[in-house]
């Protein structure tokens, strides 16, 4: 069974950078796209980018400068890294998988979530 | 952006009611639609997708239909498990976009 955990720094301070990683097991990372979400406090999901095993991403718009998501194959793992973060960017960070088929642009598999805080 | 409007935003039901959720696109997505459930301290869960089309593993009392604009989440039976927030998701453009959720309570 596939398993996603992500991990990081619960607090950041304001304008510094904001890493997570996420660890895949019980699979291979090759062949899928995988993507980040966050979730504000009570609120909804925002999605916030998504890499191929190959490298190639895509982000959303609202965060295009601030973002980059990267993945190592041989670690079985992919990252985010958010710069210049505010408190509006306190949130549960999801990485989750891309479902792959025809139609299939959900997301299947997730991690448990971790909350980034930003605070001084 | 296409802005996807789930109604109602709450709802409150009884075990073994029928519960009809709605998701709206801003323009078409065709059958790019996602259902997901979400319990408190929990990542999301994966319903259905395409549209139509249940995730293995989710119990046939959740159905989907819809295309184009207008989408439905349906719960045939609900059961003491089912109380929980659902969200939509459009995977036609960049960037996806979730609906706001709707939270399902107990009456």
């Amino acid at each position: 069974q596939m398993q996603l955990q992500e991990s990081g720094p619960g607090l950041v301070k304001p304008s510094e950078t904001l890493s997570l990683n996420c660890t895949v097991s019980g699979g291979s990372i090759s062949s899928y796209y995988w993507s980040w979400i966050r979730q504000p406090p009570g609120k909804g999901l925002e999605w916030i980018g998504y890499i191929y095993s190959s490298g190639n991403t895509k982000y959303n718009p609202s965060l295009k400068n601030r973002v980059t998501i990267s993945v190592d194959t041989s670690k079985n793992q992919f990252s985010l890294k958010l710069s210049s973060v505010t408190a509006a960017d306190t949130a549960v960070y999801y990485c989750a998988r891309v479902s792959a088929g025809y139609k299939r642009s959900g997301f299947d598999y997730w991690g448990q979530g971790t909350l980034v805080t930003v605070s001084s | 952006d296409i802005q996807m409007t789930q109604s109602p935003s709450s709802l409150s039901a009884s075990v073994g009611d029928r519960v009809t959720i709605t998701c709206r696109a801003s323009q078409s997505i065709s059958s790019y639609l996602n259902w997901y459930q979400q319990k408190p301290g929990k990542a999301p869960k994966l319903l259905i997708y395409a549209a139509s089309s249940l995730e293995s593993g989710v119990p046939s009392r959740f159905s989907g239909s819809g295309s184009g604009t207008d989408f439905t989440l349906t719960i045939s039976s609900l059961q003491p498990e089912d109380f929980a927030t659902y969200f939509c998701q459009q995977g036609y453009s960049i960037p996806r976009t979730f609906g706001q959720g709707t939270k399902l309570e107990i009456k």
